[in-house]
């Protein structure tokens, strides 16, 4: 099965860290993980995506365990503007995205 | 700035009519996604395309056809809608095995 395991919804307080996790313990050796974000009445935006080492960019850090089974999405400043349904998701295939229903994340004021 | 534009944001239709939807992009994709997704159960793949003419089908593609005649051009037909809980279509395009970029959406009710 290529779904990943998220949590339904998690919180989190402004100006705070979140930390987002996603179990992926069928991944094979040359599955990208990817994570997406999508905001309320809009389509899915691209976050980050890995496939062995850590990665940072602007918007997000992504954590990837050492034997790529789970990874972890990393928002180091949750703002009211972040929150999103997140979805994790590993490359199935050359192309072709699987998604599963996602992390809800609630951010409070 | 890459774009993909789906035909509408909102459409209302009624029980059996024919639904079309149509999604341009204007980023020289090769490949090219529908995907429905309904209340609880996120967004689930109906057909792709990897390049002109050609479709594969799939997880939910019964009752849906889909055209690509041009690259930057992907419709997707609903032969007969039916009476279920408003879902959102979404188109998106991909350069091979890089990211997606997707559209913002085509909110469909049938009444």
């Amino acid at each position: 099965d290529a779904k990943t395991t998220q949590p339904n919804s998690m919180e989190s307080n402004e100006e705070e860290p979140v930390h987002l996790p996603c179990n992926h313990s069928t991944i094979s050796g040359t599955d990208y993980i990817h994570w997406y974000r999508q905001l309320p009445s809009q389509g899915p935006e691209y976050v980050i995506h890995g496939l062995t080492s850590n990665v940072n960019n602007r918007m997000a850090s992504l954590a990837i365990a050492e034997d790529r089974k789970s990874s972890t999405l990393i928002l180091h400043r949750a703002t009211l503007r972040d929150a999103a349904v997140y979805y994790c998701i590993r490359g199935a295939g050359t192309y072709k995205y699987i998604f599963g229903t996602g992390t809800r994340l609630k951010v409070l004021a | 700035d890459v774009k993909v534009t789906q035909s509408s944001r909102y459409l209302v239709k009624r029980t059996g009519e024919k639904v079309f939807l149509e999604c341009v992009q204007d980023m020289d994709h090769e490949n090219m996604f529908w995907y429905r997704q309904d209340p609880g159960l996120g967004l689930r793949l109906i057909y792709f395309s990897y390049d002109v003419k050609m479709k594969e089908k799939g997880d939910i593609p019964e009752g849906y056809s889909v055209s690509r005649e041009k690259k930057e051009r992907f419709s997707l037909i609903l032969e007969s809608a039916s009476t279920n809980p408003t879902s959102m279509y979404l188109c998106a395009s991909s350069l091979v095995s890089l990211g997606y970029t997707f559209g913002s959406g085509t909110r469909l009710t049938v009444v």
